[in-house]
């Protein structure tokens, strides 16, 4: 149990374009959902945390404007990288917890490229 | 601030013995975790600790001392696919996981 999805795995778009990531848990309810970013050879690093039916709460430096989070559902967060340009390529990772759960359960990542 | 610190890398023979440590100084503390990470993959779940002790889990054990702040991942029987990295992230009083930079295990035949 306990799977987390995430689409495309790999996307490369131009620069000036918007991308959308969805992440979605499949066989349970995310009460909460987490967006991560990772640089080669980095750590991950939180952007945003959205709890469902709520504005996602963004972390320092993470302009909210660029990167828009949906967590319409308790199955569905979505993170739309608006005006993309080459600096946000990177590996985007979604997590999920349950209600009363403390344990993140990670998607299998997005590696996004930008031309 | 908060801070979890964990060696960069590491290196180790297969068929070994090799303890990860971490130490960590946060705003509370709801627990521990460890996950592995491959190149280009998403972490994935080895242990939790929430109380001090020793957690056994097949090949893989984790250590937690509290009062010392301190947590180690031993891995045993090493193995050419135990080459990754190692993430020690602590759950702080808000439930946020505050994460380490991740220790890199390089396994050598």
């Amino acid at each position: 149990g306990a799977v987390v999805s995430q689409h495309p795995s790999r996307v490369i778009c131009k620069s000036g374009t918007s991308v959308k990531i969805e992440c979605r848990s499949l066989d349970f309810q995310a009460t909460t959902m987490f967006w991560y970013r990772q640089f080669p050879k980095q750590s991950l690093m939180l952007m945003a945390t959205s709890n469902e039916g709520s504005k996602a709460t963004y972390e320092q430096g993470v302009e909210k404007d660029k990167f828009l989070i949906n967590h319409a559902s308790l199955t569905l967060s979505t993170l739309t990288v608006t005006s993309a340009h080459p600096e946000d390529s990177s590996f985007y990772i979604c997590s999920a917890r349950g209600r009363g759960d403390y344990e993140q359960y990670f998607g299998p990542g997005t590696r996004l490229t930008v031309t | 601030g908060q801070n979890i610190d964990q060696p960069t890398e590491m290196t180790a023979t297969e068929g070994a013995i090799v303890q990860i440590n971490c130490t960590y100084q946060t705003s509370g503390f709801n627990g521990l975790f460890w996950y592995q990470q491959h190149a280009g993959e998403a972490p994935t779940f080895l242990s939790y600790n929430v109380l001090d002790g020793l957690e056994e889990k097949g090949r893989f054990s984790s250590f937690l001392s509290r009062s010392k702040g301190y947590s180690y991942l031993l891995l045993k029987e090493l193995q050419m696919k135990d080459s990754a990295s190692y993430l020690c992230a602590v759950l702080d009083s808000n439930y946020q996981l505050i994460w380490g930079a991740g220790t890199k295990l390089i396994i050598k035949p």
